[in-house]
């Protein structure tokens, strides 16, 4: 069975920083892209960043280019999201998912809050 | 990366049909067959429906079918049953290697 499941959300002031884990298990991480996918309260679906298997190829929504920095740790199944001078609109759900053919979200992990708030 | 459009609501009777589209453009929806759509239900994760336009994961049923014409996809739930009332989604890889996904679309089960 398949289980994703995220950490390191939490409450941040804005400028602040946060890392996100996400722990993979169930099948062989290491050869799918995996993904990060937000989704702010009440409010729809916003695919963030993905990356490719061996971290060669990563891949980001516009408004978060230059801030946050996918990365994944195969060895570990792990993969990870470096969120920089986070914003008060950063504030959502973030969910990462394991990918097929770079833009299918398979299977997803339960998703973690991040708040940015003063 | 503007979102794709979806209607932000449909509605059926147990045993309808309802159909949900999804609407973009020749460099999303109308050129890509990376066209997929998932399902969630309050306070849950999102789930897979389809992808790659009209393929169906293991596991979803039949009753979900998805197709497209020109920039306009569409995901069919036949059969509807009290259980598929949630948010539906969808999404298309939007050329500069980025994905996009559209508002959303709450289907109530009448």
């Amino acid at each position: 069975e398949v289980q994703l499941v995220e950490s390191g959300g939490g409450l941040v002031q804005p400028g602040g920083s946060l890392r996100l884990s996400c722990a993979a298990s169930g099948f062989p991480f290491s050869r799918y892209w995996m993904s990060w996918v937000r989704q702010a309260p009440g409010r729809g679906l916003e695919w963030v960043a993905n990356i490719k298997q061996e971290a060669d190829e990563t891949y980001y929504l516009d408004s978060v280019k230059g801030r946050f920095t996918i990365s994944r740790d195969n060895a570990k199944h792990s993969l990870y999201l470096q969120m920089n001078s986070l914003r008060v609109e950063d504030t959502a759900v973030y969910y990462c998912a394991q990918t097929w053919g770079l833009w299918t979200q398979r299977e997803w992990g339960q998703g973690t809050l991040v708040t940015v708030s003063s | 990366q503007s979102a794709l459009t979806q209607p932000p609501s449909a509605s059926g009777s147990p045993g309808q049909s309802v159909t949900i589209s999804c609407t973009g453009t020749s460099s999303d929806v109308g050129g890509s067959n990376f066209v997929s759509w998932y399902q969630q239900h309050p306070g849950k994760a999102p789930r897979l429906l389809i992808y790659e336009v009209s393929q169906r994961p293991s596991g979803v049923p039949d009753r979900f079918s998805g197709s497209r014409s020109a920039n306009t996809a569409s995901l069919t739930v036949s059969g509807l049953q009290a259980e598929d009332e949630a948010d539906y989604y969808c999404s298309s890889n939007a050329g500069s290697n980025s994905l996009v996904f559209g508002g959303g679309t709450k289907l109530t089960v009448l």
